[in-house]
Protein backbone atom coordinates (compact mmCIF):
# COMPACT_ATOMS: atom_id res chain seq x y z
CA UNK A 1 0.00 0.00 0.00
CA UNK A 2 0.97 3.69 -0.36
CA UNK A 3 3.67 4.60 2.74
CA UNK A 4 3.65 8.31 3.92
CA UNK A 5 7.30 8.92 5.99
CA UNK A 6 7.63 12.14 8.55
CA UNK A 7 10.55 12.72 9.86
CA UNK A 8 11.62 13.81 12.66
CA UNK A 9 9.12 11.32 14.53
CA UNK A 10 9.30 13.68 17.78
CA UNK A 11 11.46 17.40 18.32
CA UNK A 12 11.98 19.59 21.51
CA UNK A 13 13.12 22.90 20.79
CA UNK A 14 13.27 26.20 22.56
CA UNK A 15 11.08 29.18 22.42
CA UNK A 16 11.85 31.13 19.51
CA UNK A 17 13.28 28.74 17.11
CA UNK A 18 12.05 27.26 13.77
CA UNK A 19 11.54 23.76 13.37
CA UNK A 20 11.40 21.89 9.92
CA UNK A 21 9.24 18.94 9.76
CA UNK A 22 9.33 16.41 6.30
CA UNK A 23 6.67 14.27 5.03
CA UNK A 24 7.45 12.03 2.01
CA UNK A 25 5.30 9.67 0.03
CA UNK A 26 7.48 6.55 -0.65
CA UNK A 27 6.13 4.82 -3.51
CA UNK A 28 3.52 6.70 -4.94
CA UNK A 29 3.59 10.77 -6.33
CA UNK A 30 1.33 13.10 -4.45
CA UNK A 31 -0.03 16.09 -6.00
CA UNK A 32 -1.79 16.68 -3.13
CA UNK A 33 -0.67 16.63 0.26
CA UNK A 34 -2.33 17.78 3.67
CA UNK A 35 -0.93 19.24 6.97
CA UNK A 36 -3.04 18.72 9.92
CA UNK A 37 -2.41 19.18 13.53
CA UNK A 38 -3.68 17.33 16.57
CA UNK A 39 -4.36 18.34 20.25
CA UNK A 40 -4.46 15.94 23.11
CA UNK A 41 -7.90 14.28 23.54
CA UNK A 42 -8.61 16.36 19.66
CA UNK A 43 -9.35 15.24 16.69
CA UNK A 44 -7.39 16.38 13.66
CA UNK A 45 -7.62 19.86 12.46
CA UNK A 46 -6.89 20.57 9.15
CA UNK A 47 -4.20 23.45 8.53
CA UNK A 48 -3.68 23.83 4.66
CA UNK A 49 -3.45 21.80 1.51
CA UNK A 50 -0.86 21.92 -0.83
CA UNK A 51 -0.35 21.18 -4.52
CA UNK A 52 3.10 20.31 -6.07
CA UNK A 53 4.25 23.54 -7.72
CA UNK A 54 2.21 25.63 -6.20
CA UNK A 55 1.47 27.81 -3.14
CA UNK A 56 -0.24 25.91 0.25
CA UNK A 57 -3.94 26.94 1.31
CA UNK A 58 -4.15 27.57 4.43
CA UNK A 59 -7.33 27.18 6.68
CA UNK A 60 -8.88 29.84 8.40
CA UNK A 61 -7.27 30.53 11.36
CA UNK A 62 -3.76 29.25 10.52
CA UNK A 63 -1.26 31.49 10.01
CA UNK A 64 0.66 31.13 6.33
CA UNK A 65 3.42 33.34 7.46
CA UNK A 66 4.12 30.98 10.90
CA UNK A 67 3.79 27.75 9.11
CA UNK A 68 5.73 27.48 6.15
CA UNK A 69 4.77 25.04 3.78
CA UNK A 70 6.21 24.20 0.62
CA UNK A 71 5.65 21.11 -1.93
CA UNK A 72 8.58 21.10 -3.81
CA UNK A 73 8.35 17.77 -5.81
CA UNK A 74 5.74 15.02 -5.68
CA UNK A 75 7.00 13.33 -3.01
CA UNK A 76 8.25 15.66 -0.49
CA UNK A 77 6.35 18.51 1.52
CA UNK A 78 7.87 20.40 4.47
CA UNK A 79 6.10 21.95 7.20
CA UNK A 80 8.54 25.33 9.33
CA UNK A 81 7.19 25.98 12.15
CA UNK A 82 8.59 29.73 12.91
CA UNK A 83 9.55 31.30 16.06
CA UNK A 84 8.07 28.52 17.72
CA UNK A 85 6.35 28.81 21.21
CA UNK A 86 4.86 26.80 23.78
CA UNK A 87 1.21 26.75 22.40
CA UNK A 88 2.60 25.52 18.93
CA UNK A 89 3.45 22.09 21.46
CA UNK A 90 1.59 19.60 19.08
CA UNK A 91 1.24 16.38 17.13
CA UNK A 92 1.62 17.43 13.47
CA UNK A 93 0.44 14.62 10.54
CA UNK A 94 0.55 15.28 6.89
CA UNK A 95 -1.41 13.32 4.55
CA UNK A 96 -0.93 12.54 0.58
CA UNK A 97 -3.55 11.39 -2.11
CA UNK A 98 -2.21 9.54 -4.81
CA UNK A 99 -4.17 11.75 -7.65
CA UNK A 100 -7.47 12.82 -8.89
CA UNK A 101 -8.81 9.09 -9.72
CA UNK A 102 -7.63 7.62 -6.39
CA UNK A 103 -8.89 9.90 -3.80
CA UNK A 104 -7.81 7.75 -0.99
CA UNK A 105 -5.55 9.83 1.86
CA UNK A 106 -2.76 8.05 2.90
CA UNK A 107 -1.01 9.94 6.33
CA UNK A 108 2.33 9.96 8.05
CA UNK A 109 3.31 8.73 11.50
CA UNK A 110 3.16 11.92 13.03
CA UNK A 111 5.90 14.50 14.17
CA UNK A 112 5.26 14.99 17.78
CA UNK A 113 6.39 18.77 18.50
CA UNK A 114 7.44 20.28 22.30
CA UNK A 115 8.07 23.90 22.79
CA UNK A 116 10.03 24.74 25.84
CA UNK B 1 -19.78 17.13 3.07
CA UNK B 2 -22.15 15.17 5.36
CA UNK B 3 -21.74 14.84 8.54
CA UNK B 4 -21.46 12.01 10.24
CA UNK B 5 -22.98 10.41 14.16
CA UNK B 6 -21.10 7.79 15.91
CA UNK B 7 -20.82 6.97 19.46
CA UNK B 8 -18.28 8.11 21.22
CA UNK B 9 -17.13 4.75 22.86
CA UNK B 10 -17.46 1.15 21.93
CA UNK B 11 -15.94 -2.16 24.19
CA UNK B 12 -15.25 -5.36 22.57
CA UNK B 13 -14.13 -8.78 23.73
CA UNK B 14 -10.85 -9.88 22.18
CA UNK B 15 -12.05 -12.55 19.67
CA UNK B 16 -15.12 -11.84 19.18
CA UNK B 17 -16.53 -9.11 16.35
CA UNK B 18 -16.41 -5.34 16.72
CA UNK B 19 -19.58 -3.48 15.50
CA UNK B 20 -18.91 0.39 14.87
CA UNK B 21 -21.83 2.02 13.83
CA UNK B 22 -22.20 5.55 11.82
CA UNK B 23 -25.06 7.67 10.70
CA UNK B 24 -24.82 9.58 7.88
CA UNK B 25 -28.53 10.56 7.12
CA UNK B 26 -27.38 13.44 5.14
CA UNK B 27 -25.34 11.99 2.57
CA UNK B 28 -25.55 12.72 -0.92
CA UNK B 29 -25.57 10.20 -4.07
CA UNK B 30 -22.14 10.85 -5.14
CA UNK B 31 -20.49 10.61 -1.74
CA UNK B 32 -18.67 7.71 -0.40
CA UNK B 33 -17.91 6.72 3.31
CA UNK B 34 -14.68 6.07 4.36
CA UNK B 35 -13.25 4.71 7.76
CA UNK B 36 -9.86 5.48 9.34
CA UNK B 37 -8.17 4.59 12.57
CA UNK B 38 -5.59 6.16 14.62
CA UNK B 39 -3.99 3.84 17.00
CA UNK B 40 -2.73 5.92 20.10
CA UNK B 41 0.35 8.91 19.08
CA UNK B 42 0.54 7.56 15.55
CA UNK B 43 -0.87 8.59 12.65
CA UNK B 44 -4.46 7.89 11.05
CA UNK B 45 -4.89 4.45 8.82
CA UNK B 46 -6.80 3.89 5.87
CA UNK B 47 -9.22 0.95 6.83
CA UNK B 48 -11.97 0.56 4.02
CA UNK B 49 -14.28 2.72 2.00
CA UNK B 50 -17.73 2.05 -0.50
CA UNK B 51 -20.02 3.91 -2.06
CA UNK B 52 -23.20 1.92 -1.80
CA UNK B 53 -22.41 -2.10 -1.83
CA UNK B 54 -20.78 -3.89 0.65
CA UNK B 55 -16.98 -3.89 0.91
CA UNK B 56 -14.94 -6.48 2.54
CA UNK B 57 -10.54 -6.24 2.70
CA UNK B 58 -8.52 -8.19 4.70
CA UNK B 59 -8.65 -5.53 7.91
CA UNK B 60 -12.54 -5.34 7.66
CA UNK B 61 -15.47 -5.54 6.20
CA UNK B 62 -18.16 -2.07 5.47
CA UNK B 63 -21.95 -2.44 5.76
CA UNK B 64 -24.04 0.12 3.94
CA UNK B 65 -27.84 0.11 4.48
CA UNK B 66 -29.87 -0.08 1.51
CA UNK B 67 -30.68 3.83 1.92
CA UNK B 68 -27.29 4.45 2.56
CA UNK B 69 -27.61 6.61 5.55
CA UNK B 70 -25.81 4.91 7.96
CA UNK B 71 -22.57 2.19 7.80
CA UNK B 72 -21.44 -0.84 10.25
CA UNK B 73 -17.43 -1.30 10.21
CA UNK B 74 -16.76 -4.89 11.13
CA UNK B 75 -13.63 -6.24 12.80
CA UNK B 76 -14.45 -9.92 12.47
CA UNK B 77 -11.90 -10.82 14.75
CA UNK B 78 -10.91 -7.92 17.30
CA UNK B 79 -7.49 -8.07 18.91
CA UNK B 80 -5.97 -5.99 21.26
CA UNK B 81 -4.06 -4.12 18.41
CA UNK B 82 -7.37 -3.08 17.13
CA UNK B 83 -7.93 -0.61 20.05
CA UNK B 84 -7.85 2.87 18.47
CA UNK B 85 -10.00 5.57 17.68
CA UNK B 86 -12.31 4.71 14.56
CA UNK B 87 -13.83 7.51 12.06
CA UNK B 88 -16.45 7.10 9.50
CA UNK B 89 -16.15 9.87 7.09
CA UNK B 90 -18.10 11.16 4.06
CA UNK B 91 -16.80 12.52 1.19
CA UNK B 92 -17.92 13.27 -2.79
CA UNK B 93 -16.49 11.69 -5.68
CA UNK B 94 -14.17 13.62 -7.32
CA UNK B 95 -13.46 16.05 -4.49
CA UNK B 96 -10.48 18.06 -4.49
CA UNK B 97 -11.22 18.46 -0.37
CA UNK B 98 -9.43 16.82 1.83
CA UNK B 99 -10.93 14.69 4.81
CA UNK B 100 -12.49 16.53 7.67
CA UNK B 101 -12.19 14.19 11.04
CA UNK B 102 -15.05 14.51 13.73
CA UNK B 103 -14.59 12.97 17.11
CA UNK B 104 -14.91 9.34 16.06
CA UNK B 105 -15.52 6.39 18.32
CA UNK B 106 -13.15 4.99 20.92
CA UNK B 107 -13.00 1.41 20.46
CA UNK B 108 -11.54 -0.73 23.11
CA UNK B 109 -10.69 -4.16 22.93
CA UNK B 110 -10.70 -6.42 26.35
CA UNK B 111 -8.68 -9.64 26.98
Amino acid sequence: GAVVSQHPSWVICKSGTSVKIECRSLDFQATTMFWYRQFPKQSLMLMATSNEGSKATYEQGVEKDKFLINHASLTLSTLTVTSAHPEDSSFYICSARTGTNQETQYFGPGTRLLVL
Amino acid sequence: DAKTTQPPSMDCAEGRAANLPCNHSTISGNEYVYWYRQIHSQGPQYIIHGLKNNETNEMASLIITEDRKSSTLILPHATLRDTAVYYCIVRPSGSARQLTFGSGTQLTVLP
